[in-house]
């Protein structure tokens, strides 16, 4: 079964960078892509970035721009997100998302992972 | 960026009562090449990650229970949980995919509840 698994919370300090991995399992990793959607606490969701795990291009959301790098390692099926300079309201629970293959709507998630940016 | 404007915000429904949950885009998400709108659905349950219920805007996702229905097109969407039960307590969001890869968006989410 398809599965994605991610790495453990992390507490950061504002101007840190943190990197979070996706392990997948279950199907060809490189036939789809991986999104990343993060998710303040009590808020909704926001698209951070796309990245395909057959090619390695990539598309980030305009406002992350310059502070996201989204890489994949095909030999162990891990997709990574980090994210530089990070502030207070960088503190969010990230997700990663498989994209459907026919459309950029996603059918499978990892668990979560809760990033807290305190000093 | 296409903004997706959810409504209503949050929404309480009686056991075995329709609910109906609107989401409208702000310019249109129909692919007039293929005639498909680019259009999701999730529900998300507390401390769980969303999960994928509708896509092309009415198509029921593999092992979703058939009193989820997905309507619309163009720039106006329903998703319709036709008769409630108590294990559809969440929140939903719309999600458009027209504008790929470059900036998807999603609904700000309706929280819906047992009345």
């Amino acid at each position: 079964q398809v599965q994605l698994v991610q790495s453990g919370a992390e507490v950061k300090k504002p101007g840190a960078s943190v990197k979070v991995s996706c392990k997948a399992s279950g199907y060809t990793f490189t036939s789809y892509g991986i999104s990343w959607v993060r998710q303040a606490p009590g808020q909704g969701l926001e698209w951070m970035g796309w990245i395909s795990a057959y090619n390695g291009n990539t598309n980030y959301a305009q406002k992350l721009q310059g502070r996201v790098t989204m890489t994949t390692d095909t030999s162990t099926s891990t997709a990574y997100m980090e994210l530089r300079s990070l502030r207070s309201d960088d503190t969010a629970v990230y997700y990663c998302a498989r994209d459907s293959g026919s459309g950029l709507f996603f059918d499978y998630w990892g668990q979560g992972t809760l990033v807290t940016v305190s000093s | 960026d296409i903004v997706m404007t959810q409504s209503p915000d949050s929404l309480a429904v009686s056991l075995g009562e329709r609910a109906t949950i609107n989401c409208k885009s702000s310019q249109s998400v129909l692919y007039s090449s293929n005639n498909k709108n680019y259009l999701a659905w999730y529900q998300q349950k507390p401390g769980q990650p969303p999960k994928l219920l509708i896509y092309w805007a009415s198509t029921r996702e593999s092992g979703v229970p058939d009193r989820f229905s997905g309507s619309g097109s163009g720039t106006d969407f329903t998703l319709t949980i036709s008769s409630l039960q108590a294990e559809d307590v969440a929140v939903y969001y719309c999600q458009q995919y027209y504008s790929t890869p470059q900036a998807i968006t999603f609904g700000q989410g309706t929280r819906l509840e047992i009345k």
